[in-house]
């Protein structure tokens, strides 16, 4: 069965500092990997997807994420975290029958 | 605005009352979805539409009907709900046999009262 696995239900981070979400996919998870990111009362919006070509991907607001075949990883960094960026982030994985969603993880940024 | 428009924003409604969940989106798309989103619990797909076709029912109660008329909209229509149904409601919509993701409206917040 496809999986997508978020490590840490919550992370904090002071102002400033980088940022890492992480996010693991399973072998069968087809490699399009994207990262969506929630606010409070809100839909999901794409920060950025992988699909095919650079494995580094950059996406809205500072973020990037790497894809790493061989960690079956696509984690989320950002260097220098703001206080907008406090927010519920989750993983996606799929193709074209649909895509699987990690859990998500909550960022909290300290001022 | 992200081209998928859910209304109402935010619905109070009574165990007894009849509701309904409207999406709408002209992005071209041809699949749409509902999801569950509940505090401190992961994203719960509910129903899948394909060309207008459910493809994808995740076991979710009778209580919950949804309709899909054609490619732009989807609908999800309430009655006799329970207090524990109370949460965020999304829809998305995709590109069917495309890997662009999904595009997410931002949803309904329902209370069950």
């Amino acid at each position: 069965a496809q999986s997508v696995t978020q490590l840490g239900s919550h992370v904090s981070v002071s102002e400033g500092a980088l940022v890492l979400l992480r996010c693991n996919y399973s072998s069968s998870v087809p490699p399009y990997l994207f990262w969506y990111v929630q606010y409070p009362n809100q839909g999901l919006q794409l920060l950025l997807k992988y699909t095919t070509g650079a494995t580094l991907v950059k996406g809205i607001n500072g973020f990037e994420a790497e894809f790493k075949k061989s960690e079956t990883s696509f984690h989320l960094t950002k260097p220098s975290a703001h206080m907008s960026d406090a927010a519920e982030y989750f993983c996606a994985g799929g193709g074209a029958d649909g895509l699987t969603f990690g859990k998500g993880t909550h960022l909290i940024i300290q001022p | 605005e992200t081209g998928v428009t859910q209304t109402p924003r935010h619905l109070v409604m009574g165990m007894t009352n009849k509701k309904s969940l409207k999406c709408e989106q002209h992005l071209g798309h041809n699949a749409m979805y509902w999801y569950k989103q509940s505090a401190k619990k992961p994203l719960e797909l509910m129903f899948v539409y394909n060309f207008k076709e459910q493809t994808e029912n995740n076991s979710v109660p009778s209580r919950f009907s949804p309709e899909c008329p054609n490619s732009s909209h989807l609908f999800l229509h309430l009655h006799t709900l329970q207090p524990e149904d109370s949460a965020l409601y999304l829809c998305a919509s995709s590109l069917q046999g495309q890997n662009y993701g999904y595009t997410f409206g931002s949803g309904t917040r329902l209370t069950v009262v």
